[in-house]
């Protein structure tokens, strides 16, 4: 059966610090990998999404992830961060139908 | 509007009463899931229509819960005898078409309905 894990529950960052959220999945086929934002009262926002090609993935908001198939992980890393980014953050991966598997997600402070 | 609608955007109900939480999707898309967030489950997969088939029901968590789709657009999900344990947001999400495997696959996400039993 497919799963994602965030290990870190937390994370605290200053502003400007770079920023790594990690996520492991374990798919017996081909992984379909994204990574979405929740900020407070907000809907979830897709950052960015891997099906195929190149292991590093860019999206918005100035984060990029990449996976690593040997590794089974899709982190998800933002070189300096902005109070904005403070939020929680999903890791998923998604099977035939589309439907998504959710991680338990990574909720990141932001110091100023 | 351009985006997922959900209603209400709150709902509180007494244990053992029936609720129907509505979500309009962004016109055109095909395919549709519903998905809840709880403390203590995190984000779950509960049901996908496409069209107004639903091919996978597998994350319903009781026969409590039933959804449907009409005239392939908005979708309602029902949750009868509530119980308090049922307590979480409710989020609706479309897609232009489903599966997994094609570039079409971003969901975009209404806000949710917060369901609190008491």
């Amino acid at each position: 059966a497919q799963s994602v894990t965030q290990p870190d529950i937390h994370i605290t960052v200053s502003e400007g610090a770079s920023l790594e959220l990690r996520c492991n999945y374990s798919y017996g086929a081909t992984p379909y990998l994204f990574w979405y934002v929740q900020s407070p009262g907000q809907g979830l926002q897709l950052l960015l999404k891997y099906f195929s090609g190149d292991t590093l993935v860019q999206g918005i908001k100035g984060f990029e992830a990449e996976f690593k198939r040997s590794q089974s992980s899709f982190n998800l890393r933002k070189p300096s961060v902005h109070w904005s980014d403070a939020a929680e953050y999903f890791c998923a991966v998604s099977d035939s139908w589309g439907k998504l598997q959710f991680g338990a997600g990574t909720q990141v402070v932001v110091t100023p | 509007g351009a985006g997922v609608s959900q209603s209400p955007s709150n709902k509180v109900t007494e244990k053992g009463k029936d609720v129907e939480l509505r979500c309009d999707p962004i016109s055109g898309h095909t395919a549709l899931y519903w998905y809840r967030q709880s403390l203590g489950q995190g984000l779950e997969f509960l049901i996908y229509f496409q069209g107004n088939s639903a091919p996978d029901k597998s994350g319903l968590p009781s026969d409590r819960f039933s959804a449907e789709r009409t005239g392939g657009s908005v979708s309602t999900l029902t949750i009868q005898r509530t119980q308090q344990e049922d307590s979480a947001v409710y989020l609706c999400a479309s897609s232009l078409a489903g599966g997994g495997r094609t570039t079409y696959n971003e969901q975009f996400f209404g806000p949710g309905t917060r369901l609190t039993v008491l």
